[in-house]
């Protein structure tokens, strides 16, 4: 029962260019969402989270996007850079309860 | 700072052998300990975690195991390792909550022949 679902497995993105990374989820009870970047074998980095209190949350070129009704997060890019190429996952958890990943989705940026 | 090691970090081994990774935290006391294997199209996969010193909670039946024996070592382990358990094995930590962000370590790459 997959609860955190990451639909496209891949994307490709021109350098320069906006890269929007989707995420849905099914369990309401969520609370807290991240997303990680993974290159290949390497352990997945933090890369930005937000609270379900807040429906937007931006550090640098990252945005988060909480959209709490339609049970869907998204995470932009802008601009996208090669280097920003690697495994996103998207997770979720409710309080003191594990975390869920979704199955990844790999981002190419081409320069 | 915290830091997450894993070791080792590539392994091959026969079916039917033992298995044991080590997983060591520094700069932070009690952490929650994770391990997980990511698997093609599936994500990560939970396979145990830890609250403490000898509290391990499965996630999956399998053919491995998990012991804590001490706060910031975590070790996973087979008797008997199969085809099936090949794949790239994750540690990670929190902080005592389990909903709490995790970091990784740098995972290690098990081929089992």
């Amino acid at each position: 029962d997959q609860q955190v679902k990451q639909n496209s497995p891949s994307l490709s993105v021109q350098e320069g260019r906006i890269s929007i990374l989707n995420c849905d989820y099914t369990n309401s009870m969520f609370d807290y969402f991240l997303w990680y970047k993974k290159y290949p074998a390497e352990g997945p980095t933090f890369l930005i989270s937000i609270s379900s209190i807040k429906d937007k949350n931006e550090d640098g070129r990252f945005t988060v996007f909480l959209n709490k009704s339609a049970k869907h997060l998204s995470l932009h890019i802008v601009p996208s850079q090669p280097g920003d190429s690697a495994v996103y996952f998207c997770a979720a958890s409710e309080l003191n309860n594990d975390m869920r990943f979704g199955a990844g989705t790999r981002l190419t940026v081409k320069p | 700072s915290q830091t997450i090691h894993q070791w080792p970090a590539t392994l091959v081994q026969p079916v039917g052998s033992p298995l044991s990774l080590e997983c060591t935290v520094e700069g932070t006391s009690n952490p929650n300990l994770y391990w997980y294997r990511q698997a093609a199209g599936r994500g990560l996969q939970l396979l145990f975690y830890s609250v403490g010193i000898g509290q391990i909670s499965s996630e999956v039946p399998q053919n491995l195991s998990a012991s804590r024996p001490q706060d910031r070592q975590f070790i996973l382990s087979s008797k008997k390792l199969l085809l099936s358990d090949s794949g790239f094995y994750l540690c990670a930590w929190s902080g005592s909550q389990r909903a709490d962000t995790q970091y990784f370590g740098p995972g290690t790459r098990l081929t089992v022949l």
